[in-house]
């Protein structure tokens, strides 16, 4: 049902950086902020982002989100063995009334 | 810091009605700026939003299981609950309950329950 659309992988060197991509249309991303979170192996996702570009209390600043027309990016730099972990993009979408994820990144640390 | 707990069956039979409870501590579930959400994950799969209860007690659903499901509270023992009918083996999943913020046009899920694993079969 992803209407919210990611790359499968990505992948970095511990301390470099990375952009994951999240791309929707003009009912989701285009009319309504994106948030993003990080699910570890084995656990619950974890809020990482809110409102395009907010990081919640706890969150580290290596982190950041940014939003363009109908495309969402999250980048996160200094690249640490423990940032290994899917992560997806979501966003409020007008014609479902509802909640949109995309279909989630997994990020392997080289 | 509020916490969420899913409970309930682990193993549903197909064509039964799944059952799960999702227990909150921490804040009550009548506190008017936030919401009650159930979202899933098949397997290896992505995420997927099931529906919300407001603190008020209404209800929207994901219109791909809006004919199945029913989200409810209990709000004496601080609790909401999914029920799911006629299940299949693409129901399969793990079950997250979760609090569900709103600022501006951002909707978001800010805690977490640590999902409970329901598999279909018979």
């Amino acid at each position: 049902q992803s209407v919210l659309t990611q790359p499968p992988s990505v992948s970095g060197a511990p301390g470099q950086r990375v952009t994951i991509s999240c791309s929707g249309s003009s009912s989701n991303i285009g009319n309504n902020a994106v948030n993003w979170y990080q699910q570890l192996p084995g656990e619950a996702p974890k809020l990482l982002i809110y409102y395009d570009d907010l990081l919640p209390s706890g969150i580290s600043a290596r982190f950041s989100g940014s939003k363009s027309g109908t495309s969402a990016s999250l980048a996160i730099r200094d690249l640490l063995s423990e940032d290994e972990a899917d992560y997806y993009c979501s966003a409020w979408d007008d014609s479902l009334n509802g909640v949109l994820f995309g279909g989630g990144t997994k990020l392997t640390v080289l | 810091q509020v916490q969420l707990q899913e409970s309930g069956p682990g193993l549903v039979k197909p064509s039964q009605t799944l059952s799960l409870t999702c227990t909150v501590s921490g804040g009550p579930i009548t506190r008017g700026s936030y919401y009650w959400t159930w979202i899933r994950q098949p397997a290896g799969k992505g995420l997927e939003w099931i529906g919300r209860i407001y603190a008020s007690g209404g209800t929207n659903y994901n219109p791909s299981l809006k004919s199945r499901v029913t989200i409810s509270r209990d709000t004496s023992k601080n609790q909401f609950s999914l029920k799911l009918t006629s299940e299949t083996a693409a129901d399969t999943a793990v079950y997250y309950c979760a609090r569900g913020n709103t600022l501006v046009n951002a909707h978001y899920f800010d805690s977490w329950g640590q999902g409970i694993l329901v598999t279909v079969s018979s």
